[in-house]
This record gives C-alpha cells, sequence and structure tokens, in this order.
C-alpha cells in the first residue's frame, strides 16, 4: 500500500478563499483522523470518521471549517473563508481500529496570506 | 481533560550515547501510549505502540515502558546515531481521542 496520501503537499491562498485538502487513507482502514500542527498548540484532532461517519468533530475550530467523507477511500476537509491563523500543516491519519497505530499522511503545509 | 507533557523539550547528545525521553500523562484512563518520529516538514512515523495492559515494548535500538499507575513513560534509545536527530512525540488514546505532547527535538552530533 502506498500509506496515507494527501494532496495538495502546499498550499499558498489568500484571506477569504476558499481551501480544500484532500486524503486518501489505507485502504482497508476504518478510521480516518484530520489534525492540525503549529507551533503555539501543537498537534490537534480536529475530526475522526469511522465507516465514513464523522464520530467527533469537536476540535473543529468553528463553523468555517467542514469535514466530508463520502466513501471509504476519500475524505475532504474544507476551510471557507480562509484566514491568516488558519495558517498550519494539517495532517491526515488512519487506522484499523480506534486503539491500533495511526498511520499519518506527509501533510499540506497551508499558509494564508 | 487529557494533558500529555514531554521533558526535555530538546535534547543534544554526541554519537554513541544512551539515552531516554520522558512523557507524562494526567489521567490513567489510557486505551495505549505510542511513541512517533517526525522529521522536519515530514509526517509522523509510529515506532512504538504499547497497550495499557503492557508494561513494555522494543524495536531494534528503542525501547518504551509505561506505567500507566504514574502516568508516566519513558523511550530509551540505546547506542544514538545521528539518523535518529528528529522529534520525538508521546501520544495517548483515552476516551476517542488520541493526545500529543508537545515533543522532545534530538540532535545527535557525529
Amino acid at each position: 500500500d502506498a500509506g496515507v496520501i494527501q494532496s495538495p503537499r502546499h498550499e499558498v491562498t489568500e484571506m477569504g478563499q476558499e481551501v480544500t485538502l484532500r486524503c486518501k487513507p489505507i485502504s482497508g482502514h476504518d478510521y480516518l483522523f484530520w489534525y492540525r500542527q503549529t507551533m503555539m498548540r501543537g498537534l490537534e484532532l480536529l475530526i475522526y470518521f469511522n465507516n465514513n461517519v464523522p464520530i467527533d468533530d469537536s476540535g473543529m475550530p468553528e463553523d468555517r471549517f467542514s469535514a466530508k467523507m463520502p466513501n471509504a477511500s476519500f475524505s475532504t476537509l474544507k476551510i471557507q473563508p480562509s484566514e491568516p491563523r488558519d495558517s498550519a500543516v494539517y495532517f491526515c491519519a488512519s487506522s484499523s481500529t480506534l486503539t491500533e497505530t495511526q498511520y499519518f499522511g506527509p501533510g499540506t503545509r497551508l499558509l494564508v496570506l | 481533560k487529557q494533558e500529555v507533557t514531554q521533558i526535555p523539550a530538546a535534547l543534544s547528545v554526541p554519537e554513541g550515547e544512551n539515552l531516554v525521553l520522558n512523557c507524562s500523562f494526567t489521567d490513567s484512563a489510557i486505551y495505549n501510549l505510542q511513541w512517533f518520529r517526525q522529521d522536519p516538514g515530514k509526517g509522523l512515523t509510529s515506532l512504538l505502540l504499547i497497550q495499557s495492559s503492557q508494561r513494555e515494548q522494543t524495536s531494534g535500538r528503542l525501547n518504551a515502558s509505561l506505567d500507566k499507575s504514574s502516568g508516566r513513560s519513558t523511550l530509551y534509545i540505546a547506542a544514538s546515531q545521528p539518523g535518529d536527530s528528529a522529534t520525538y512525540l508521546c501520544a495517548v488514546t483515552s476516551g476517542s481521542r488520541l493526545t500529543f505532547g508537545e515533543g522532545t527535538q534530538l540532535t545527535v552530533n557525529p
């Protein structure tokens, strides 16, 4: 398996624009997680899905953030409208169960100007 | 709310030295504890996972221990190499969440 795939790897956008981050989990993994990493706050869980259903979205910072998982092999994290404070590295991870190892993608480095 | 703390924040050692990284957590009701490695500009790589019923796990030169009752874990790296230079993150699974520490930035000097 190619591991968790994320796109784009880098994104530079202007404040107010919509940003869509994409993730393809490892095949057969039932859990998918979205994290955000910043210098100030470290790694934070934003939301996770089980069998394509959102289970815990309490980490989503505000209504500008939304995530979907239309099928078992694809998820998106959308920010609309984007703000400079959204600048961070966004990671997607997947696992076979909630308590087994999570496998992380390479991340998307987002810069909002 | 679970909180995870890692000490030290940064560590610089000469090649060949054995070293210990520390992790503590506030809520002992955990499912497991994981140690990850993160290289600059890269994602996280899982190194070791210790289930709550286990005391330690070993992989090559790495050994991780878990004392759930005291809320502590250590990652022991034997005979360190320059290629071990990275940030090491500790994370605990409690409830439905994985909570990360801030990490220890390790530099192994040739």
